[in-house]
């Protein structure tokens, strides 16, 4: 089947400038994650949503980041006013919500955000 | 989550075994071992993942000292293939990534 998908694979910006990202977890998965990913470091967890409700948002680095998935399906992640900062690569993770197993998250490509 | 620690990066032969340590002296009692790997350009793939007993599946093994303040992936028969970094993850519920370990399989 399909796994998860992000679009753009690809996003040149430029500093000040407003970004959305997409996220298509795959079907029937309801936790979904957004983390980052700097060159040389392991994913930085940013937000994870069970359903259409942010469970946990301890990941956002501040206010300028802010995530939605209004129908419990795709997800969009928002930068406004982006930095030189936010460059890297931002990945999508969704897992279903089996009751006493391990649900391992399963992980898009990425999108890679250059902000110049 | 604990604190990890990983070799920054390790080499092993086509074919060999690959025992990949990891050390979480920290690890709480309801915190599990995970791990993840990632191929280059790609995001990350779950492997296998354990609490206290040893762990086995189609991937790897996974063993855990009985103190669990450390761990060791074993890939029994290396392939070209399986040349990624490795993330060692100690964690109750969100991922921790930390640097993990670059595993490069040769020839």
């Amino acid at each position: 089947g399909a796994g998860v998908s992000q679009t753009p694979s690809n996003k040149v910006t430029e500093k000040g400038k407003y970004v959305e990202l997409r996220c298509d977890p795959i079907s029937g998965h309801t936790a979904l994650y957004w983390y980052r990913q700097s060159l040389g470091q392991g994913p930085e967890f940013l937000i994870y949503f069970q359903g259409t409700g942010a469970a946990d948002d301890s990941g956002l680095p501040n206010d300028r980041f802010f995530a939605v998935r209004p129908e419990g399906s795709v997800s969009t992640l928002k930068i406004q006013r982006t930095e030189r900062g936010d460059s890297a690569v931002y990945l999508c993770a969704s897992s279903s919500n089996r009751v006493g197993s391990y649900n391992e998250q399963f992980f898009g490509p990425g999108t890679r955000l250059t902000v110049l | 989550d604990a604190k990890t620690t990983q070799p920054t990066s390790m080499d092993c032969a086509e074919g060999r075994a690959a025992n990949l340590p990891c050390n979480h002296s920290t690890i709480s009692g309801n915190e599990y071992v995970y791990w993840y790997r990632q191929i280059h350009s790609q995001g990350p793939q779950y492997i296998i993942h354990g609490l206290k007993n040893n762990e086995t599946n189609e991937m790897a093994s996974l063993i855990i000292t009985e103190d669990r303040k450390s761990s060791t992936l074993i890939l029994p028969h290396a392939t070209l293939r399986d040349t990624a970094v490795y993330y060692c993850i100690a964690s109750y519920s969100t991922l921790t990534f930390g640097k993990g370990t670059m595993l490069l399989v040769s020839p």
